[in-house]
């Protein structure tokens, strides 16, 4: 196991509702980043949070947002839920200092079913 | 534009033979790095290996061991003396730039769904 735990493991949600998935990083590391993954594909990167802050971003739509605490765990938030959100949400942290960034470690993910 | 590319959707090979997976990359960036993750039903991507496009030797870790042709933009991951535990899918991924670089964003492949037999 790497240490990364997330919360929910399962979730069903209905159109146009919020959700709120948690992510407990590995001891050590900073950063945290989140992957959307939808059946048959691989993740698809959302963003990275390092120090609270992001810093870094895929495409996805501004409905999708993310807090980082100062203990280093992360929330991601999907407002107005679409039915193409359906899929396992994954979170990944590593460790980023002095400029360097190493290996990330994934979580076991959240499966999220919109109806 | 970045993008990785697995041309092997499913693979079957017999227990304690070898394997290799199929992975090519396209980037413009002269710094990256390549991994590989496996992925059981059960959800988790687990790390099994990381070259960077600087390194001058092929990167192995226990049974795995990665194939890097630079020139031919590919980066296939060998698993010898293949066991049933590697029943599983797997992931090729890039990220662009040194390790130092600002982000850790990973450009991840459509994933070869590997079964082990008996």
């Amino acid at each position: 196991e790497t240490g990364v735990t997330q919360s929910p493991t399962h979730l069903i949600k209905t159109r146009g509702q919020q959700v709120t998935l948690r992510c407990s990083s590995q001891s050590g590391h900073n950063t945290v980043s989140w992957y959307q993954q939808a059946l048959g594909q691989g993740p698809q990167f959302i963003f990275q949070y390092y120090r609270e802050e992001e810093n870094g971003r895929g495409n996805f739509p501004p409905r999708f947002s993310g807090l980082q605490f100062p203990n280093y765990s992360s929330e991601l938030n999907v407002n107005a839920l679409e039915l193409d959100d359906s899929a396992l949400y994954l979170c990944a942290s590593s460790a980023q200092t002095s400029g360097s960034i190493y290996e990330q470690y994934f979580g076991p993910g959240t499966r999220l079913t919109v109806t | 534009a970045q993008k990785i590319t697995q041309t092997q959707p499913g693979m079957f090979v017999q227990e304690k033979e070898a394997v290799t997976l199929d992975c090519t990359y396209d980037t413009s960036d002269p710094s990256y790095g390549l991994f590989w993750y496996k992925q059981p039903s059960s959800g988790e991507m687990i790390f099994l290996i990381y070259q960077g496009s600087y390194d001058q030797q092929n990167a192995t870790e226990g049974r795995y061991s990665l194939n890097f042709q630079k020139a031919r933009k590919s980066a296939n991951l060998v698993i010898s003396a293949s066991q049933l535990g590697d029943s599983a899918m797997y992931f090729c991924a890039m990220r662009e730039g040194r390790r130092g670089g600002a982000t850790n964003k990973l450009i991840f492949g459509t994933g070869t769904l590997l079964a082990v037999q008996p």
